[in-house]
């Protein structure tokens, strides 16, 4: 099946801090999602991309396809606490697979 | 908003019996999902279902779990004989297209 790796799997950082992961496919994709979950919650949409080379933001979030169709990239400016939780990728069609995560922690 | 709703929030059950989750999706969203998570675990898909019928399902999804659109409102999951390693969270996901929305999620814990 498909594997979605996503790095780096844990982040801690500062508040104000910008943050950047990624996440690479075995396979090309049509269609990236970046979701967010906190504890004990469902998947939160964030962003989708449909386009290779497509940059897309929500409000201090920012997403790319990459250009092989094979990665993706999600950025977050001036993180604050409550961004903390894991991150998710997943793709590319109706059968999502979800990237295996990355954990963003903020210390005081 | 509209959102994707699920209940019970917390099931628990006796290994061997039958459980139905419940979901109600967003109103005119047209494909609906199932998914799990184990505990620690990322989100699996499990089946997808359109105009009445499975479209997609995994490996995990076996003769035991079924789905049904009983109504034009409601969205189910069953499983028909609980095992220990069904103890997940199970949640539900509907779409317009590609976008998939997700509820809360029931946590199934199996004893």
């Amino acid at each position: 099946g498909q594997q979605l790796n996503q790095s780096p799997q844990s982040m801690f950082i500062q508040e104000g801090e910008d943050v950047s992961m990624n996440c690479t496919s075995s396979s090309i994709f049509n269609t990236w999602l970046w979701y967010k979950q906190d504890p004990g919650e469902g998947p939160v949409l964030l962003i989708a991309l449909y386009k290779a080379g497509e940059l897309t933001s929500n409000g201090r979030l920012t997403a790319q396809f990459g250009i092989t169709r094979k990665d993706s990239f999600l950025n977050i400016s001036a993180s604050i606490p409550s961004d903390v939780g894991i991150y998710f990728c997943a793709g590319p069609n109706e059968k999502l697979t979800f990237g295996t995560g990355t954990r963003l922690t903020i210390i005081p | 908003e509209p959102e994707v709703t699920q209940t019970p929030s917390h099931q628990v059950t006796q290994m061997g019996q039958e459980v139905i989750l419940r979901c109600v999706p967003i109103s005119n969203h047209l494909y609906f999902y199932w998914y799990r998570q184990i505990l620690g675990q990322k989100v699996e898909f499990l089946v997808s279902f359109y105009n009445n019928e499975i479209s997609e399902k995994s490996e995990i999804f076996d003769d035991q779990f079924s789905v049904e659109r009983p109504d034009g409102s409601n969205f189910t999951l069953k499983i028909r004989s609980t095992k220990l390693e069904d103890s997940a969270m199970y949640f539900c996901a509907s779409s317009v297209w590609y976008e998939q929305f997700f509820g809360p999620g029931t946590r199934l814990t199996v004893l």
